[in-house]
């Protein structure tokens, strides 16, 4: 069946620094690709996006390209800010009305001033 | 535009209650979504609602249910509450199909079982 799989967290860093969280998925067929973002206190919010291979989402910052050959669509911010700490989410879904939109575990991200 | 509202925010039942929650969609969105939010397990699909039938169901007993009216808000119910149901439960929006994958969510209902 269909699955996504997240690196594990917490992961830490400091300001500025570079940021990847690693995701991959198995699906069948051409699954469309999200990250969504939850915020302390708060729910999930679309951050980005990408629905074809070789596409690439991007959005305050971040950016995650759609690797069909990996079967992957890491997440990348060049600089991290304290306002970035939160929760992220990997998620798939295929464009069928009898499948649920696949999310990942979650990782969370604290950044240090 | 107003965004997903769930109440309540939080509340506190003990072990054999039964409770509710509720969640206003954003307006003009027909589908709604039902997840459950939990440290280990991370987010688990309930179920979803369009045009007040449900499309599309999850893992979970029969204990929840769910529902939506034709003004497209929807509720959910447990019965008969265990301490696992402790969570976070998350509503979340969409104009259609909910597989866009642009999903508007709300701030959840946190309950606790005691």
């Amino acid at each position: 069946g269909n699955s996504v799989t997240q690196m594990e967290g917490p992961v830490t860093l400091s300001e500025e620094a570079f940021l990847t969280i690693n995701c991959t998925y198995t699906a069948t067929g051409y699954p469309s690709l999200f990250w969504y973002v939850q915020y302390p206190g708060e729910g999930l919010q679309l951050l980005l996006k990408a629905t074809k291979a070789d596409d690439k989402g991007s959005n305050k910052g971040f950016e995650a390209t759609y690797r069909k050959e990996t079967t992957s669509f890491h997440l990348e911010k060049g600089s991290v800010q304290v306002s970035d700490s939160a929760v992220y989410f990997c998620a798939l879904s295929r464009l069928n009305r009898d499948d649920k939109i696949i999310f990942g575990k979650g990782t969370r991200l604290h950044i240090l001033p | 535009k107003a965004g997903v509202t769930q109440t309540p925010r939080y509340l506190i039942k003990t072990r054999g209650q039964q409770v509710t929650l509720s969640c206003s969609p954003i307006s003009g969105h027909r589908s709604v979504s039902w997840y459950q939010q939990t440290p280990g397990q991370g987010l688990q699909f309930l179920f979803e609602y369009f045009s007040e039938t449900q499309r599309n169901k999850g893992n979970f007993p029969g204990r929840f249910s769910g529902r939506q009216f034709s003004n497209s808000r929807s509720e959910m119910n447990v019965s008969t509450l265990e301490l696992g149901d402790s969570a976070l439960y998350l509503c979340a929006s969409s104009l259609d199909s909910p597989n866009t994958g642009e999903l508007f969510f709300g701030e959840g209902s946190r309950l606790t079982v005691l």
